[in-house]
């Protein structure tokens, strides 16, 4: 079955530093990736997505991930973090032979210091 | 604003009583998927339909169901609600098996 793990829960950084949130995923084949943004009361937003290709992939938001397959791994970066980035952040894989139903990982919820 | 939305925003209803969710998908998409993120199961799958046929199901309960109308729209039924049935219900479509587009989601309260 598969699964997703982010290994941190909480990550807090200063404005204007770099930012990695980790995601390590297991899967069978080549997974469908994704990271999604939850802000306080909202809904899911998608920042990016890897199904195949160029395994650095850019998103919304200056954001960047990085598909490793000898890791299973797809961290989710920014070179420069606002204030604004405070939200919790969810790595999913989805099951492409199951109408790719996504599985999330636990979150990781990011706070932002001035 | 993804282009899903949902109904109602917040729901406040008492054990043992039944509920519906409704859901109308982004325009074109066929693809309807509900999830439930709680406290403690945090986000899960609940289950698909593409063009009004069940595609796939994950942990939904026997007392939850779900249909998709030929307009697309779709309803999640919530039925003999448990205290532990409150979370945030969430859909999700897209236009096939691809990327998925989250709506604001229902928040769901049972007391």
């Amino acid at each position: 079955a598969q699964s997703v793990t982010q290994p941190d829960i909480h990550i807090t950084v200063s404005e204007g530093a770099s930012l990695e949130l980790r995601c390590n995923y297991s899967y069978g084949a080549t997974p469908y990736l994704f990271w999604y943004v939850q802000s306080p009361g909202q809904g899911l937003q998608l920042l990016l997505k890897y199904f195949s290709g160029d395994t650095l992939v850019q998103g919304i938001k200056g954001f960047e991930a990085e598909f490793k397959r000898s890791q299973s791994s797809f961290n989710l970066r920014k070179p420069s973090v606002h204030w604004s980035d405070a939200a919790e952040y969810f790595c999913a894989v989805g099951n492409n032979n199951a109408g790719n139903m996504l599985t999330f990982g636990g979150g990781t919820r990011l706070m932002v210091k001035p | 604003d993804s282009g899903v939305t949902q109904t109602p925003k917040h729901l406040i209803t008492a054990t043992g009583q039944r509920v519906t969710l409704r859901c109308s998908p982004r325009s074109g998409d066929l693809s309807v998927y509900w999830y439930q993120q709680s406290l403690d199961q945090g986000l899960q799958f609940l289950i698909h339909y593409y063009n009004g046929e069940e595609r796939a199901k994950g942990n939904i309960l026997e007392r939850f169901s779900a249909q998709q109308f030929p307009d697309l729209h779709s309803e999640l039924n919530l039925s003999s609600l448990e205290l532990g049935d409150s979370a945030l219900y969430f859909c999700a479509s897209s236009p096939w098996e691809e990327t998925q587009y989250f709506g604001p989601g229902t928040r769901l309260l049972v007391l």
